[in-house]
This record gives structure tokens, sequence and C-alpha cells, in this order.
């Protein structure tokens, strides 16, 4: 398995432009994970799907942060407009089984490094 | 809250164990306690989880008190790989919702 895949795994924007980020999770996971990691802040959960269905959107900063899981292998998180303090790296992950528990098979992908200038 | 703490940084002689300590006080009865590394420029890694019990597995070790109150994760022979933030973690409750917080790690490094 190739494990989760994000795309791309750096973007350099100027502000004000919009930012996609996207992930493909493992293959028969139906949990999907937003994270973003800050050197003030650390790893903070953003948003989880569940079967491609939303299920906790509090972690997300503002209404300029969307994402969105229109399948099983897909999801993306887009920002607009991006300004400078979107600068993060940011992780996607997916488990099954027992879900959101960070149980062995849950699992991190390499992460999108944004710089938003 | 249940959060953790966690020394900042910690060096450890290659072949040596490391011992990494949280203290998670807060904690409730029935959650288990999670750790993972992150190497650089990597996404976070499992390592292993427990709940009252001592665990092990092919990557570590890890002790818990018996009032559940702080752990050790032990890597029994580092090796310069090992080099990483080892995050500790619980899971929280807030605004009925669950959550692991992750903190801000042990930064290991492992010397040759």
């Amino acid at each position: 398995d190739a494990g989760v895949i994000q795309s791309p795994r750096h973007e350099v924007t100027e502000m004000g432009q919009e930012v996609t980020l996207r992930c493909k999770p493992i293959s028969g996971h139906d949990y999907l994970f937003w994270y973003r990691q800050t050197m003030m802040r650390g790893l903070e959960l953003l948003i989880y799907f569940n079967n491609n269905v939303p299920i906790d959107d509090s972690g997300m900063p503002e209404d300029r942060f969307s994402a969105k899981m229109p399948n099983a292998s897909f999801s993306t998180l887009k920002i607009q407009p991006s300004e400078p303090r979107d600068s993060a790296v940011y992780f996607c992950a997916s488990s099954s089984g027992q879900g959101q528990f960070l149980n062995y098979g849950y699992t991190f992908g390499s992460g999108t490094r944004l710089t938003v200038v | 809250d249940a959060k953790t703490t966690q020394p900042p940084s910690m060096d450890c002689a290659e072949g040596r164990a490391a011992n990494l300590p949280c203290n998670h006080s807060t904690i409730s009865g029935n959650e288990y306690v999670y750790w993972y590394r992150q190497i650089h420029s990597q996404g976070p890694q499992y390592i292993i989880h427990g709940l009252k019990n001592n665990e092990t597995n092919e990557m570590a070790s890890l002790i818990i008190t018996e009032d559940r109150k702080s752990s050790t994760l032990i890597l029994p022979h580092a090796t310069l790989r090992d080099t990483a933030v080892y995050y500790c973690i619980v899971r929280v409750v807030t605004s009925g919702t669950y959550k692991y917080i992750f903190g801000t790690g042990t930064r290991l490094k492992v010397l040759a």
C-alpha cells in the first residue's frame, strides 16, 4: 500500500490567492482527518470525515477554510483567500476499524508545506 | 481536560535505552495513552498505546504507573534513526467532542 498520499508536497502562494490541498487516504479506510502543524500551536485537528461525511469541523480556524470529501478516495482542503498566518504544514491522516482512535493503522501522510507570502 | 507534560528535549547515546517520561495526571480512567513520533519532514508515526498495563511491541515498551498519572516510553536500544520528536497523547473532550492533544513533545536526539 502506498500509504496516505498528499499533494503537493510544497506550495508557495501569494496572499489572497486560493490554495487547494489534496489527500488520497489508504484504500478501505473510512475515516479521514486534516491537521495543521505550526511551531506556535503544534499539531491541531482541523476536521475529520467518516464515510465521506464531515463529523467534526470545530477545529477549522475560520470561514476561509473548507474541506470536502466527494468520494472515499479523495479529499481536499481549500483556503480562500489565503493569508500569511496560514503558513504551516498540513497533514492528512486516515484510519479504519476503531475509527478515530489513535491505534496502529491510524496513518499520516507526509504533509504539504504551505507558505503564503 | 486531560493534558500531557513532557520534557522539551533529551539526548541519548546510540545503543543505550532511551526513557521518555510523560505526565498525564488528569487522565480519566478509561482513556488510553498513545505515543507517536515525528521524524523531520515526515508525518507522525504510531509507536504504541496502553491503558493500565505495561505494553511492548517491536518498536518500544510502555510503562504506565499504577495510578495512571504518568508513563514512560522506552526505546531499548536507541539508534540514530530514532532521532525524532516524541509525542505522548491523550484524548480530551471539548464541547462534547473528542480530540487528541499532541502537545509539543520531547525532541530526542540520539548521539553517535
